[in-house]
């Protein structure tokens, strides 16, 4: 079955470069979306790419991808403390009947 | 414009109740799904439905029931409740039926005691 394995745990100084990555199994995703979860609060969509693109930029965030390796990674740019949350990695057939399978997220914690 | 809104926020129920909690999409967005979201995990599918029929059903058994009325806004059913429900329940909403944009609300933190 279809499987989204993401690093439990980023630690990164305020005002430096967050890297999250994430992994997938599921060769016929359409779409990868990144969320944000703060503490008590739901999923904030950040942003999403299309399986046949590369890359997408969005602001201070960069989506890449390597559908060969099946590889995502989320990069913030200049990091602050309002980016402490969670944040999952999501993919999809884009159909709809599956839903989107998350991984377990991965806590970003800033550093002052 | 109003975001995804599900009511009620917090709920405390015994084993063996039943439950209903409401989601009401976006205005426009004809496309409703479900998670349930264990403390420490990702979210995990329940249902999605659009045009008022079930498009998708995860792994889930047959206490959970869902459906989804004609302005779109749509029920989570829950019957015989276990402890392990205890979850925080997500309604997303999406304009078209393929999860494109899926938007989520603030969800329902439920506490099966």
């Amino acid at each position: 079955g279809e499987d989204v394995e993401q690093s439990l745990f980023l630690s990164v100084r305020e005002g430096d470069s967050s890297v999250i990555n994430c992994t997938y199994t599921d060769s016929s995703s359409t779409y990868l979306y990144w969320y944000k979860q703060e503490p008590g609060a739901g999923l904030q969509l950040l942003t999403y790419i299309f399986s046949n693109m590369d890359m997408k930029q969005d602001q201070r965030l960069t989506v890449l991808l390597n559908k060969k390796d099946k590889h995502l990674s989320l990069r913030i740019a200049d990091t602050q403390t309002g980016d402490s949350a969670i944040y999952f990695c999501a993919e999809g057939p884009g159909g709809g009947a599956d839903g989107l399978t998350f991984g377990k997220g991965t806590h970003l914690i800033i550093q002052p | 414009d109003a975001g995804v809104t599900q009511s009620p926020t917090h709920l405390i129920k015994t084993r063996g109740q039943h439950v209903t909690l409401r989601c009401s999409p976006i205005s426009g967005h004809k496309s409703v799904s479900w998670y349930q979201q264990v403390l420490g995990q990702g979210p995990q599918f329940i249902f999605q439905y659009y045009e008022k029929e079930e498009r998708g059903r995860g792994n889930f058994p047959d206490r959970f029931s869902a459906r989804q009325f004609p302005n779109y806004s749509s029920e989570l059913n829950v019957n015989a409740l276990l402890l392990g429900d205890s979850a925080l329940y997500l309604c997303a909403s999406s304009p078209v039926s393929a999860n494109t944009e899926a938007f989520f609300g603030q969800g329902t933190r439920l506490t099966v005691v």
